[in-house]
């Protein structure tokens, strides 16, 4: 799987745009990013994914750069309850399906 | 819509004790089954997959071992508990590009 690097942590004002970086410089041309979060004691809750265009749904917009080797995901109004451990995915497919590998992540912390 | 189910939310067990962790999936046939484990503070870590009944694969060698004897069943089991299985454990199921978590299992040994 395509290793990804992420921020530790990150702070956000309440109602500003959070923007999370991540890093995956090892990605190959058939394998997607993915994002999740995690909000505490609870299961990962999927975000968006994307292979090379911009994506965007109801819950955040996904910007992937030309060469594909880093991405942002973007949660445009960030709310108390966007506070989570966000984790940037990038599993190579199989024949199962998805192999997701959960890393450390970065705690978004969205601050009053 | 589909829904996963796990049981027991938390569980306090002395190391020895066996285990067993049922997950249970609603509204779709013939999905992907996932155990992970999450320790405190750390990522999740995949354990086994299953792509059908009776077909297990493990990631990682643990003392713990996994079963899906029905469709829309997974369990994860264990003979004798040690204090590093404590964990956060949760199933997935998922299909192509996703994949949908329960509310997860907290496992206490002591």
């Amino acid at each position: 799987d395509a290793k990804t690097t992420q921020p530790t942590s990150m702070d956000c004002a309440e109602g500003r745009a959070a923007n999370l970086p991540c890093n995956h410089s090892t990605i190959s041309g058939n394998e997607y990013v993915y994002w999740y979060r995690q909000i505490h004691s609870q299961g990962p809750q999927y975000i968006i994914h994307g292979l090379k265009n911009n994506e965007t749904n109801e819950m955040a917009s996904l910007i992937i750069t030309e060469d594909r080797k880093s991405s942002t995901l973007i949660l445009p109004h960030a709310t108390l309850r966007d506070t989570a451990v966000y984790y940037c995915i990038v599993p190579r497919p199989r024949n199962y399906g998805q192999n997701f590998v959960f890393g450390p992540g970065t705690r978004l912390s969205v601050l009053p | 819509s589909q829904t996963i189910h796990q049981w027991p939310a938390t569980l306090v067990q002395p190391v020895g004790s066996p285990l067993s962790l049922e997950c249970t999936v609603e509204g779709t046939s013939n999905p992907n089954l996932y155990w992970y484990r999450q320790a405190a503070g750390r990522g999740l870590q995949l354990l086994f997959y299953s792509v059908g009944i009776g077909q297990i694969s493990s990631e990682v060698p643990q003392n713990l071992s996994a079963s899906r004897p029905q469709d829309r069943q997974f369990i994860l089991s264990s003979k004798k508990l040690l204090l590093s299985d404590s964990g956060f454990y949760l199933c997935a199921q998922g299909r192509a590009y996703e994949q949908y978590f329960g509310p997860g299992t907290r496992l206490t040994v002591t």
